[in-house]
């Protein structure tokens, strides 16, 4: 499988900043996805990224909030706007990896506190 | 939107029991996958599943893909401490989308 590297790995941050998270992989993929996990909930799609085009976001989730970079084939960045406490949550990066029957893989998450 | 549904929720269990966990949906997916996720980890993968039918073991992991394709089920043989987490199954494939939708999570706890 891929190996995924997610940063930072966790932050505090105050209302009203905005964080960057970066993911980066060992191979070159075409699907990247970003996902958001509230606590003590299950994993929800954020957006799909793809190289070269514009990230695909799914209900509830807008650009504006949520905007996402996709420079190459292995890095893509995913920042949240404007916090508030409400964003408190674990982002996941996960990317579609394997030849034919492709497979998500994901990261290791980083866990947001918005104070 | 699409919607898994996965039960139980949690399972306490014992050490040495079998765990069995399923999520059903009211669409048709073409891959069914199971993951879980420990504490401060991303899901990791535990079994793929792509045709109707399809029985696929992993170690004392046992997951189905259901002949409806609208169902899957994971079985856990002879649990150890190390099963302790969160059971995701996940659904692709509806209409052609690649995104995955995934179950709300069944959390095994496993008494020693």
């Amino acid at each position: 499988s891929a190996v995924i590297s997610q940063k930072p790995s966790r932050d505090i941050c105050q209302r009203g900043t905005s964080l960057t998270i970066q993911c980066q992989v060992d191979s070159q993929v075409t699907m990247m996805f970003w996902y958001r996990q509230q606590p003590g909930q299950s994993l929800t799609l954020i957006a799909t990224a793809n190289q070269g085009s514009e990230a695909t976001y799914e209900s509830g989730f807008v650009i504006d909030k949520f905007p996402i970079s996709r420079p190459n084939l292995t890095f893509s960045t995913l920042t949240v706007s404007n916090m508030s406490p409400e964003d408190s949550s674990i982002y996941l990066c996960s990317v579609e990896w394997g030849s034919g029957r492709n497979i998500q893989y994901f990261g290791a998450g980083t866990r947001l506190s918005v104070l | 939107g699409q919607q898994l549904n996965q039960s139980p929720q949690s399972m306490f269990i014992q050490e040495g029991e079998d765990v069995s966990m399923n999520c059903t949906s009211s669409s048709i997916f073409n891959t069914w996958l199971w993951y879980k996720q420990d504490p401060g980890e991303g899901p990791v993968l535990l079994i793929a599943l792509y045709k109707a039918g399809e029985l696929t073991s992993n170690g004392r992991l046992t997951a189905q893909f259901g002949i409806t394709r609208k169902d899957s089920f994971l079985n856990i043989s002879a649990s150890i401490p190390s099963d302790v987490g969160i059971y995701f199954c996940a659904g692709q494939g509806i209409q052609g989308a690649q995104k995955l939708v995934f179950g709300q999570g069944t959390r095994l706890t496993i008494n020693p």
